[in-house]
């Protein structure tokens, strides 16, 4: 059974730091590409992030140059290094895998999220 | 402002059918695969439809999906109460090197 199980979200201060981990199980990790969504309270989804399996990154206009996105074959695990928060980074963060083949397929697997809130 | 544009609500009653349409442009959906997303309440989002019209093991074949142009069109047959959710198309869009979401169509069951 594939799992993604997303951890480390909690409540920081505008201008602070956040590490987001996705532990994932059940397929062959090696051959997937990863993503990081969002989604803030009660609105639509927004992507944050995209990793191949080589480790070339693709960000959001939004988050490039704060957060950072990298992965361990070692820990089969993604995380998100979120610096310079801002209140408008607060939203729930789902990872995602989607094809290492074709970056236009789409995002096969989630995981259940982690909650990041953004507020002094 | 989402780079894709659909509906923002759509309603049918059971046991109809309902169609879901994401307009884009060249450099997302008129060039790229198109996929479409479900989102019950309070859960995370379920991919549908993948590669405009294909769909992930265990999705019912009430669900289908098709791409013409720079738009794309997500179907659902036999309406049930259980379809009521946010439907969300996503593709890539090549001079944003981004990937792009709609706003999001919420389906109501009547």
């Amino acid at each position: 059974e594939v799992q993604l199980v997303e951890s480390g979200g909690a409540l920081v201060q505008p201008g602070g730091s956040l590490r987001l981990s996705c532990a994932a199980s059940g397929f062959s990790f090696n051959g997937y590409s990863m993503n990081w969504v969002r989604q803030a309270p009660g609105k639509g989804l927004e992507w944050v992030s995209n990793i191949g399996s080589s480790g070339t990154t693709y960000y959001a206009d939004s988050v490039r140059g704060r957060f950072t996105m990298s992965r361990d074959t070692a820990t089969i695990s993604v995380y998100l290094q979120m610096n310079s928060l801002r209140d408008e980074d607060t939203a729930v963060y789902y990872c995602a895998t989607s094809s290492e083949y074709s970056i236009s397929s789409g995002m096969y697997y989630w995981g259940q999220g982690t909650l990041v809130t953004v507020s002094s | 402002q989402s780079v894709l544009t659909q509906p923002p609500s759509v309603s049918a009653a059971p046991g109809q059918t309902v169609t879901i349409s994401c307009s884009g442009s060249s450099s997302n959906i008129g060039n790229n695969y198109v996929s479409w997303y479900q989102q019950l309440p309070g859960t995370a989002p379920k991919l549908l439809i993948y590669d405009n019209n294909r769909r992930p093991s265990g999705i019912p074949d009430r669900f289908s999906g098709s791409k013409s142009g720079a738009s794309g069109t997500l179907g659902i047959t036999g309406l049930q109460t259980g379809d009521e959710a946010v439907y969300y198309c996503g593709t890539w869009d090549s001079s944003l090197s981004a990937r792009v979401f709609g706003g999001g169509t919420k389906l109501t069951v009547l």
